[in-house]
């Protein structure tokens, strides 16, 4: 069964500091796999996404994963964290079609010390 | 611009009273979702619709029902029979390959 783990519930960490939000997955084949960010009181935004190809995946606002296939791991990194940054993120992994093919992490909530 | 449009942002239910949220995009996406967010519990899906005339329940569909009479519309109605209905929903659309696209939300609380 597809199951996504974010170990992390909150971290917190200081402005100008690297970020890297762990997420692990058990799926049974190639999965596609998700970074969102939900900023307080608002929907999910996707910062990236890895379907195929260069394992290291950028996004928006600066993040970047990297897909590790033995690890089964998906972890976003950021080198110098905003604090503008301060958000809950959220890990997915899905099929590759079909609806209601991804799976949600239960999120890990980020603070920014200034 | 293309979007999920979620409304209205914030809905105040009294015991005993269904209540409608309203979820439209114009994204041409096939397949629409619900989910519900608590504190602390990350999303859970309400129902899911791949097509027209067609929806599926997700994890916790008691209390709730929707239709999907046109493609661009997805409506949630939370019944009086939803004993818990204070939550923050979230509407979403995908085509059938892809991610997500997230509407802002509606934060629905009885009172």
């Amino acid at each position: 069964a597809q199951s996504v783990t974010q170990p992390d519930i909150h971290i917190t960490v200081s402005e100008g500091a690297s970020l890297e939000l762990r997420c692990n997955y058990s799926y049974g084949a190639t999965p596609y796999l998700f970074w969102y960010v939900q900023s307080p009181g608002q929907g999910l935004q996707l910062l990236l996404k890895y379907f195929s190809g260069d394992t290291l995946v950028q996004g928006i606002k600066g993040f970047e994963a990297e897909f590790k296939r033995s690890q089964s791991s998906f972890n976003l990194r950021k080198p110098s964290v905003h604090w503008s940054d301060a958000a809950e993120y959220f890990c997915a992994v899905g099929a590759q079609a079909g609806a209601n093919n991804l799976f949600f992490g239960t999120g890990t909530r980020l603070t920014v010390i200034p | 611009d293309g979007g999920i449009t979620q409304s209205p942002k914030y809905l105040f239910r009294k015991e005993g009273q269904n209540v409608t949220l309203s979820c439209e995009q114009n994204l041409n996406h096939d397949a629409m979702y619900w989910y519900r967010q608590d504190p602390g519990q990350g999303l859970r899906l309400i129902y899911y619709s791949q097509i027209v005339n067609d929806f599926q329940k997700g994890d916790i569909a008691e209390g709730y029902s929707v239709s999907r009479e046109k493609k661009e519309s997805f409506p949630l109605t939370v019944t009086s029979a939803q004993k818990n209905p204070t939550a923050f929903y979230l509407c979403a659309s995908s085509i059938l390959s892809g991610g997500y696209t997230f509407g802002s939300g509606t934060r629905l609380t009885v009172v």
